[in-house]
């Protein structure tokens, strides 16, 4: 299961807070991804960034935000104006260029707002 | 803009039966359709890929088909066993993106 881990695994919020979910990969990826994941829902795209310094919003960024300051790590902030938090979250890496590459994927961290 | 559509959305079947399940992409420019199993819990991780210049790809009892002109790829699943239970999500990738976008799953009961 190396390559690609997240942190915490479990994590509670109270209402109001930031919380910042880590993300890290040793596999010398470029590209890296935050999904949410509902509860017997597919996969939604939060933040995918392409390369270091870099980042674009994916189809639900509102009350999130992502860094990429370091090739290695892809931490994902979310914010107290995000009213529903609470969900799994998936962090994913894909190598190289183009469209032929896999997605690997973190263990998640699972969300909670207390 | 770009979607994948994934049908059924639960599928049950009896052991040692075949499952099958389909997609639907619509961009066109679209070249690679990887299929992710994800068990309860955990991460979805990469059973079978296929790109856009083969029509069929088979991996012991697993095997995938695309049909470019119909913009269809397809999971078939043969003698089915209770581990092949989990939630499978079809996926396209376009030429030189980097977004990839996710079906929204199908959840597999096999009966034992």
């Amino acid at each position: 299961d190396g390559g690609i881990t997240q942190s915490p695994k479990y994590l509670f919020r109270k209402e109001g807070q930031n919380v910042t979910l880590s993300c890290e990969q040793n596999l010398n990826h470029d590209a890296m991804y935050w999904y949410r994941q509902d509860p017997g829902q597919g996969l939604r795209l939060i933040y995918y960034s392409q390369i270091v310094n870099d980042f674009q919003k994916g189809d639900i960024a509102e009350g999130y935000s992502v860094s990429r300051e370091k090739k290695e790590s892809f931490p994902l902030t979310v914010t107290s104006a995000q009213k529903n938090p609470t969900a799994f979250y998936l962090c994913a890496s894909r190598g190289g260029g183009g469209g032929y590459n896999e997605q690997f994927f973190g263990p998640g961290t699972r969300l909670t707002v207390l | 803009g770009e979607n994948v559509e994934q049908h059924p959305s639960t599928l049950s079947v009896q052991e040692g039966d075949s499952a099958v399940i389909k997609c639907t992409y619509s961009d066109s420019a679209s070249n690679y359709f990887p299929w992710y199993k994800q068990e309860l819990g955990k991460r979805p991780q990469l059973i079978i890929d296929i790109r856009s210049n083969v029509g069929e790809k088979k991996d012991q009892r697993i095997a995938v088909t695309l049909n470019k002109t119909a913009k269809h790829f397809s999971l078939h699943i043969t003698e089915t066993q209770p581990e092949d239970s989990a939630v499978y999500f079809c996926a396209a990738s376009p030429t030189g993106g980097f977004k990839t976008i996710f079906g929204a799953g199908t959840r597999l009961f096999v009966k034992a």
